[in-house]
């Protein structure tokens, strides 16, 4: 079955520090992967995708993924935290073109940041 | 500006009491789903759509109607919601051909009494 873990329920960073969030999934094929930003009371906004090719994709807002297929992973990087990236942070997983369109979501990970 | 809107943004009711949200985007996407957002769960799909007169069950149907007569509009229905429906909804829509890359609305959070 598809899934999506993300480890963290809630990291706290420093302004200013590096920032790392987790993120596996389970898929049987090669999935499209997504990574969300959810700030306080606002929608979902798309922070970066990879469909394939290079496997360090590039954001907006100055974030980062990294497409690892021996590990199952796409973890989400940013070299300097700025307080107004304090938000929540999901992590999924989509089909291929053609199918239903289901974007399955991990749990999120908030993150707080410290002045 | 191209959008994905819902009305209500926020909404309290009671047990039982049939309600709709509607959602609605100005972009002509053939692809529109719901979402529900629980805390600890992340996004669960409810419904979506592939076009006009086609909808299908995502993951968490029960409880919940769609309909999609209009290509921009897709009205997720509650016929007689109950408490385990509070939460918070998303709609989105995508072109048919990159339903991996969907807008999402700004959420319609849903209390039942």
């Amino acid at each position: 079955a598809q899934s999506v873990t993300q480890p963290d329920i809630h990291i706290t960073v420093s302004e200013g520090a590096s920032l790392e969030l987790r993120c596996n999934y389970s898929y049987g094929a090669t999935p499209y992967l997504f990574w969300y930003v959810q700030s306080p009371g606002q929608g979902l906004q798309l922070l970066l995708k990879y469909f394939s090719g290079d496997t360090l994709v590039q954001g907006i807002k100055g974030f980062e993924a990294e497409f690892k297929r021996s590990q199952s992973s796409f973890n989400l990087r940013k070299p300097s935290v700025h307080w107004s990236d304090a938000a929540e942070y999901f992590c999924a997983v989509g089909a291929p073109r053609g199918s239903q369109g289901n974007l399955i979501f991990g749990k999120g990970t908030k993150l707080s940041v410290k002045p | 500006e191209a959008q994905v809107t819902q009305n209500p943004r926020y909404l309290i009711t009671v047990t039982g009491k049939k309600l709709t949200v509607t959602c609605s985007q100005n972009m002509n996407h053939e692809y529109m789903s719901w979402y529900r957002q629980d805390p600890g769960l992340g996004l669960r799909q409810i419904y979506y759509s592939m076009n006009v007169e086609v909808t299908d069950k995502g993951d968490v149907p029960e409880g919940y109607k769609v309909s999609r007569k209009e290509k921009r509009n897709f009205p997720l229905i509650l016929e007689s919601p109950s408490p385990n429906q509070t939460s918070l909804y998303f709609c989105a829509s995508s072109p048919r051909e990159k339903v991996e890359t969907q807008y999402f609305g700004p959420g319609t959070r849903l209390l039942v009494l």
